[in-house]
């Protein structure tokens, strides 16, 4: 399977435990994103790494959440000190951009999640 | 920042039937992209159309960049097309961060 890849699937926790959260990105892609799902809502931008340097951040990343992407390969999201409203699905994309005289393309393509539950 | 509306919100159709999909956007972009979103949460590209016209099967979609709107068409719904639609878009400026719209529930009765 080449595609966009996370892990774990599903993450039950408990307030005020921390969390870490894994994706893998399709190989040749440079770019790498997470964003947020809660119930009934699109996905909301979190992150974004190109290679490895983290070049936007949402201001939803509270200072309890950090995301790395060491080597420029996979990437982690923590989230430190979890809080109910912190449960929803976190989703990874990975694109790889390309410019094209004036215009560019960069298509982004999303794994599975992780749905975060916080009891 | 950017608006993105979807309608409708929500849609039942009975199988065979065809509908269209709108998203409007309030201001210029430079990607858009069309999702589906199956009930297990992964979300499956169905089209990246910053403009024009694409076909993909009984989907199509179409692009009007000048006037803020994009149209999906499913044509022959199945009831393998239900879920939910998303219209993300890239906005100018710089930012690599795809907008969402709320989205459209297609449910697909047999």
């Amino acid at each position: 399977d080449t595609g966009v890849s996370q892990n774990p699937r599903h993450k039950i926790t408990k307030r005020g435990q921390n969390v870490t959260f894994r994706c893998d990105p399709i190989s040749e892609h440079n770019r790498l994103y997470w964003y947020r799902q809660t119930l009934g809502q699109g996905p909301e931008f979190l992150t974004y790494f190109q290679n490895e340097a983290q070049l936007e951040k949402s201001r939803l990343l509270s200072d309890r959440f950090s995301a790395e992407r060491p080597k420029g390969s996979f990437s982690t999201l923590e989230i430190q000190r979890t809080e109910q409203g912190d449960s929803a699905m976190y989703l990874c994309a990975s694109s790889w951009r390309q410019r094209t005289g004036a215009s560019s393309y960069n298509e982004q393509f999303f794994g599975p999640g992780t749905r975060l539950t916080v009891l | 920042g950017i608006q993105v509306e979807q309608s409708p919100p929500d849609l039942i159709l009975q199988e065979g039937a065809n509908s269209t999909l709108r998203c409007n956007f309030s201001d210029s972009v430079n990607n858009l992209q069309w999702f589906h979103q199956n009930p297990w949460g992964q979300l499956i590209n169905l089209f990246y159309i910053p403009s024009g016209t694409k076909q993909n099967g009984r989907l199509s979609a179409t692009t009007v960049a000048t006037e803020r709107y994009s149209l999906l068409y499913i044509s022959s719904s199945q009831t393998t097309d239900s879920g939910v639609y998303f219209c993300a878009v890239l906005t100018q400026g710089g930012s690599e961060k795809l907008v969402f719209g709320k989205g459209t529930k297609l449910t697909v009765n047999p």
